[in-house]
């Protein structure tokens, strides 16, 4: 069964970098697109960006400038780097599982909330 | 930029009773790229349809979803006491993937 252990800083100050890596544990790295998503407080789900095993990323336009998603596939590892953050950018923050064909998110990480705060 | 929007924001219903969610694309998305996730405060989304119709795995068969093009729906046929919570569709018809604001199922 394919898990999603993520983990990175939670509490960082305005025009700091966001640093957040997901494990991938029980499953095949390739094949998939593997996801970020995240959760401003009271607001809805919105999708970050991915990257497939070969580097290959897409990005959400808003956050383009911003977002850099990187895989370190003999660790099975993805990791996301949001820079310049402001208050905008405290959410939790999820990576997921996307299939490669239908689009859908069907493995998810726990969640790490993330706080930019002065 | 593919706009989904969902209705009612907020469904009050109790245990027992039908749940029909709805999700309008601003543009035509195929069946295949469209999914709906149910979302519970402190927990990850989790996938309950995925091309429009199809449940995913572990799923209970009171859900079930239909639709295509620029509408599709959600149906709880009979609400379960754990079956309160968010609701999101999603495309990925044409990039970015986006989700819908979500539909609140309460107890009432």
């Amino acid at each position: 069964q394919v898990q999603l252990h993520q983990w990175g800083a939670g509490l960082l100050k305005p025009s700091e970098t966001l640093s957040l890596t997901c494990a991938v544990y029980g499953g095949s790295f390739s094949g998939y697109y593997w996801s970020w998503v995240r959760q401003p407080p009271g607001k809805g789900l919105e999708w970050i960006g991915e990257i497939n095993h070969s580097g290959s990323t897409n990005y959400n336009p808003s956050l383009k400038s911003r977002v850099a998603i990187s895989v370190d596939t003999s660790k099975n590892h993805f990791s996301l780097k949001l820079s310049s953050v402001t208050a905008a950018d405290t959410a939790v923050y999820y990576c997921a599982r996307k299939d490669y064909f239908y689009h859908y998110m069907d493995v998810w990480g726990k969640g790490t909330t993330v706080t930019v705060s002065s | 930029e593919i706009v989904l929007t969902q209705s009612p924001g907020t469904l009050s219903l109790s245990p027992g009773e039908r749940a029909t969610l709805s999700c309008r694309a601003s543009q035509s998305v195929s069946s295949s790229y469209l999914a709906w996730y149910q979302h519970k405060t402190g927990q990850a989304p989790r996938l309950l349809i995925y091309g429009a119709s199809s449940m995913a795995t572990g799923i209970p068969d009171r859900f079930s979803g239909s639709g295509s093009g620029t509408h599709i729906s959600l149906t709880i046929s009979r609400l379960e006491p754990e079956d309160f919570a968010v609701y999101y569709c999603q495309q990925y018809g044409g990039s970015p993937l986006t989700f819908g604001g979500g539909t609140k199922v309460e107890i009432k």
